[in-house]
């Protein structure tokens, strides 16, 4: 167990609608990532969040936000779901160790459109 | 251009046999971090190693060892003793010294056989 929580597990919606990931980071990691796993595309680099700011962005569709709160929980928002946005969605916070940020992931959310 | 290419797309091996997993990466930075993540099938990333640029020492940790030869840009992870919980998906990840994202390769697929 990575500390990191998801919520919802499983997600299934059609195409046109709006949903929310959320996320939960390890007690006293600021950052959190989120990422997209899916077969085509691999895992991609979505967005970060530190201590409720955005720091750096991916290759995040404008059909997708996030946020980050001050409790440090974050939420993905993806709207108008197309076919193509089925994926399995990660979070990641991240700990300094050895000098380094080692990213711990999340259980996932797994998105299906219909 | 790809930053992480692992070019092994799928692997078997005998139980308690060791098994390498090839990843070469591409940084005109100095100072980056190597990172391996298991994935088995039940679809949560799990942290395993972590290797410096500037580390001497190739890092290990339990039966994980990463073979970090920086001149040719490549940072092996290799098992030991591989058990039939072993197989997954291995995916080896680099994050550069300004950037905060992981960048992922394709991933390896390990199958240990009993």
């Amino acid at each position: 167990d990575s500390g990191v929580t998801q919520t919802p597990k499983h997600l299934i919606t059609a195409t046109g609608q709006r949903v929310t990931l959320r996320c939960s980071p390890r007690s006293g990691d600021l950052s959190v990532y989120w990422y997209q796993q899916s077969l085509d595309q691999g895992l991609q680099f979505l967005i970060q969040y530190y201590n409720g700011e955005e720091r750096a962005k991916g290759n995040i569709l404008e059909r997708f936000s996030a946020q980050q709160f001050p409790d440090l929980h974050s939420e993905l928002n993806l709207s108008s779901l197309e076919l193509g946005d089925s994926a399995l969605y990660f979070c990641a916070s991240s700990v300094v160790t050895g000098g380094t940020d080692t990213q711990y992931f999340g259980p996932g959310t797994r998105l299906t459109v219909l | 251009a790809q930053k992480i290419t692992q070019t092994q797309p799928g692997m078997f091996v005998q139980e308690k046999e060791a098994v390498t997993l090839d990843c070469t990466y591409d940084t005109s930075d100095q100072s980056y971090g190597l990172f391996w993540y298991k994935q088995p099938s039940s679809g949560e990333m799990i942290f395993l190693i972590y290797q410096g640029s500037y580390d001497e020492q190739n890092a290990t940790e339990g039966r994980y060892s990463l073979n970090f030869q920086k001149a040719r840009k490549s940072a092996n992870l290799v098992i030991s003793a591989s058990q039939l919980g072993d197989s997954a998906m291995y995916f080896c990840a680099m994050r550069e010294v300004e950037d905060y994202k992981l960048s992922f390769g394709a991933g390896t697929t390990v199958t240990v056989r009993a």
